[in-house]
């Protein structure tokens, strides 16, 4: 059974701090691998598809790496802003067609 | 083509009562899901149609829920008899497939009281 976990929890940093978040699943069998971001009271906006034939993608200032061995994605954000301020989610593939989503990481940018 | 759209944005309604909520995927998206997502957690799978056919059902789905998806176009998630509990952010996404990851609306929020 896939397992996704997020850590941190939660997140405060200071304007322009580089930062990264992670996940972890359970189930290292997966074809790919999406992040998230989700405004209080919003849906979800996608923000990085990484295939399990990738390492790495990359959209402006936000990197995300995949390592299936480990069980690992890491998301990082470089130079953050106050507009960054979010829920970061990651989700997994569990079994064929559904995703598995993590608790997320609540991030907040201090200006 | 505008995205995932999803009616109400928000819902309140009284213990007891049935409430419907409308989903309208990306056209071309054969694939159309349904999840639930309560205050500091993650979105939990409800169900799964792919045109349609309902593929899975999540245990979380009691008898009192149920979606339809009519010649794969739109869908409806209608839950029967509201409870408290209900409470929460009802979310839609849609995919052509497993490579090309989720698209979702932006939700419907209910509010049983």
């Amino acid at each position: 059974k896939q397992e996704v976990t997020q850590i941190p929890a939660a997140l405060s940093v200071p304007e322009g701090e580089n930062l990264v978040l992670n996940c972890s699943f359970t189930d290292s069998a997966i074809y790919n691998l999406q992040w998230f971001r989700q405004d209080p009271g919003k849906g979800l906006t996608s923000l990085l598809l990484i295939q399990s034939s990738q390492r790495e993608q990359t959209s402006g200032r936000l990197n995300a790496s995949l390592d299936k061995s480990s069980g690992r994605s890491t998301l990082y954000i470089a130079a953050s802003q106050p507009g960054d301020s979010a829920t970061y989610l990651c989700a997994v593939p569990s079994g064929t067609y559904k995703y598995i989503f993590g608790t997320g990481t609540r991030l907040k940018v201090l200006a | 083509d505008t995205g995932v759209s999803q009616n109400p944005r928000h819902k309140i309604t009284k213990r007891g009562q049935n409430v419907t909520f409308r989903c309208d995927p990306i056209s071309e998206h054969n694939r159309l899901y349904w999840y639930r997502q309560t205050l500091g957690q993650g979105p939990e799978f409800l169900t799964y149609f792919q045109n349609e056919a309902q593929l899975e059902k999540s245990r979380l789905l009691s008898d009192r829920f149920s979606a339809e998806r009519p010649k794969g176009s739109f869908s409806t998630l209608e839950i029967q008899r509201t409870e408290q509990g209900d409470s929460a952010m009802y979310l839609c996404a849609s995919t052509l497939g497993a490579p090309y990851g989720y698209t979702f609306g932006s939700g419907t929020r209910l509010t049983v009281v």
